[in-house]
């Protein structure tokens, strides 16, 4: 089946400082990705959705100047934190589409800030 | 009221058993999604299904579009089927909203 490469899948930061994860398509053309983030014993929760080529649409509460989207080709796209601060420590998950068939999630990021 | 919402939370089953995972949405959907979480976080989609049913292995998954509810079953269920296993409802946009998930422990 379609890979979803996403990376790092752990990532200790100091806070202030700023992070960046990968999140790459490896055998397909992906039209749209997705970022989530997920807290301790919570369900998944949308961030953002990103089109190849356009900005990001953001979900209500997800401020778009501290988790920078980038999804520049069909294969790539990236969630830079910036300045992190300890409450930003959750796991970050990508998925990615083709519109044609269904979402595929990458492996996770594991951020901790301290 | 949560838009998706699943029952159980938590299931323990004995190996061998016969497992049901229940998931109601309140919104209008393009396709259920059927995913699995492992401990670790890495997320693997079981199913995308819009009508009737799927079977894939031991892993059968049901939707009801009036009823607006689908099930997931597991069959001959076994400890390596321990995860967590969230439905999520696929609206327009291919934006999913998920369920808080059902832990599933099946002991040996």
């Amino acid at each position: 089946g379609a890979v979803v490469s996403q990376h790092p899948s752990r990532v200790i930061c100091k806070s202030g400082t700023s992070v960046k994860i990968e999140c790459r398509s490896l055998d397909f053309q992906a039209t749209t990705m997705f970022w989530y983030r997920q807290f301790p014993k919570q369900s998944l929760m949308l961030m953002a959705t990103s089109n190849e080529g356009s900005k990001a649409t953001y979900e209500q509460g997800v401020e778009k100047d501290k988790f920078l989207i980038n999804h520049a080709s069909l294969t790539l796209s990236t969630l830079t934190v910036t300045s992190a601060h300890p409450e930003d420590s959750s796991f970050y998950i990508c998925s990615a589409t083709d519109r044609l068939t269904e979402a595929f999630f990458g492996q996770g990021t594991r951020l901790t800030v301290v | 009221k949560n838009e998706v919402e699943q029952s159980p939370q938590n299931l323990t089953a004995q190996e061998g058993e016969f497992i049901t995972i229940n998931c109601s949405y309140s919104v209008g959907i393009s396709a259920l999604h059927w995913l699995q979480q492992h401990p670790g976080g890495g997320i693997v989609s079981l199913f995308m299904l819009s009508s009737g049913k799927k079977k894939h292995g031991r892993l059968i998954a049901t939707i009801n579009i009036q009823e607006k509810h689908s099930s997931l079953h597991i069959t001959a269920s076994h400890p390596r089927d321990s995860a967590v296993y969230i439905c999520a409802a696929e609206t327009s946009g291919s934006r999913l909203t998920f369920g808080e998930g059902t832990q599933l422990t099946v002991n040996p």
